[in-house]
C-alpha cells in the first residue's frame, strides 16, 4: 500500500489565488521530503527539500516567496502555490526517504491547473 | 552538468521478449546509490530496483534486473519477459550525499509494450 500520501490529486484554480498541497508519510516519520515538479513528457525536477524543524533548502531558480514549503511535522509537509498563474500549472509530486537505502518512497502527486 | 543521462526517449519491445534501458551516470564519489522508477500514465513513481556503488553483484528484482558496470559508469535496467503492464516511463536516479540525499533523474524513456 502507499506509504506516501498527497491531497489533492488534482486542484484547479483561478490566476492569483492560493493552493496548498499537503504530502504525508503514513507508516514513518520523515525528517526530509522532497518536492519536485513534472512537465509533460519531462522528468522530476527538484523544486526543495524540506526539512521538520527548519527552514526549506530550494534549488535555483525556484522562487521561495511563490512556492512556500512548511514541514509542520514529522509526518507532514505542505507545498503552497501562492499568487497561482497559468504557468504554475504542472504536476507537482512530493517524496521522502524512508529506508536506510534512501530509496524514496513518492506520493502519487498532485495535478494543479491554473485557469 | 547533468548527473543521469537515459538516451532512449522511446524503445519498443514484444511482449514476453526482454528489453534493456539505459543509463549512464556521472559522478566523483565512491559512494552513491543507483535507482530506476516507473511512472505509469497515473502518475505515480513505483519503486522498481536499487543498486549501491559498493555492491558487487548485480541487483535484481523479480523480472528487473541492474546491468552494473561501474567503470563504465552505467546502470541498465533490463526486463525479462515483457508484459503489457510494463508500458510506462522509466526513470534512473542516482542520490547524492553530497546533497543531502536528493536525488538526481535522467530524462526517462517511454517503453511500449507491444502484444
Amino acid at each position: 500500500g502507499a506509504v506516501v500520501s498527497q491531497h489533492p490529486s488534482w486542484v484547479i484554480c483561478k490566476s492569483g489565488t492560493s493552493v496548498k498541497i499537503e504530502c504525508r508519510s503514513l507508516d514513518f516519520q520523515a525528517t526530509t521530503m522532497f518536492w519536485y515538479r513534472q512537465f509533460p513528457k519531462q522528468s522530476l525536477m527538484l523544486m526543495a527539500t524540506s526539512n521538520e524543524g527548519s527552514k526549506a533548502t530550494y534549488e535555483q531558480g525556484v522562487e521561495k516567496d511563490k512556492f512556500l514549503i512548511n514541514h509542520a511535522s514529522l509526518t507532514l509537509s505542505t507545498l503552497t502555490v501562492t499568487s497561482a498563474h497559468p504557468e504554475d500549472s504542472s504536476f507537482y509530486i512530493c517524496s521522502a526517504p524512508r529506508t536506510i537505502l534512501y530509496e524514496q518512497y513518492f506520493g502519487p502527486g498532485t495535478r494543479l491547473t491554473v485557469t | 552538468a547533468q548527473k543521469i543521462t537515459q538516451t532512449q526517449p522511446g524503445m519498443f519491445v514484444q511482449e514476453k521478449e526482454a528489453v534493456t534501458l539505459d543509463c549512464t551516470y556521472d559522478t566523483s564519489d565512491q559512494s552513491y546509490g543507483l535507482f530506476w522508477y516507473k511512472q505509469p500514465s497515473s502518475g505515480e513513481m513505483i519503486f522498481l530496483i536499487y543498486q549501491g556503488s559498493y555492491d558487487e553483484q548485480n541487483a535484481t528484482e523479480g523480472r528487473y534486473s541492474l546491468n552494473f558496470q561501474k567503470a563504465r559508469k552505467s546502470a541498465n535496467l533490463v526486463i525479462s519477459a515483457s508484459q503489457l503492464g510494463d508500458s510506462a516511463m522509466y526513470f534512473c536516479a542516482m542520490r547524492d550525499p553530497n546533497t543531502g540525499n536528493q536525488f538526481y533523474f535522467g530524462t526517462g524513456t517511454s517503453l511500449t509494450v507491444i502484444p
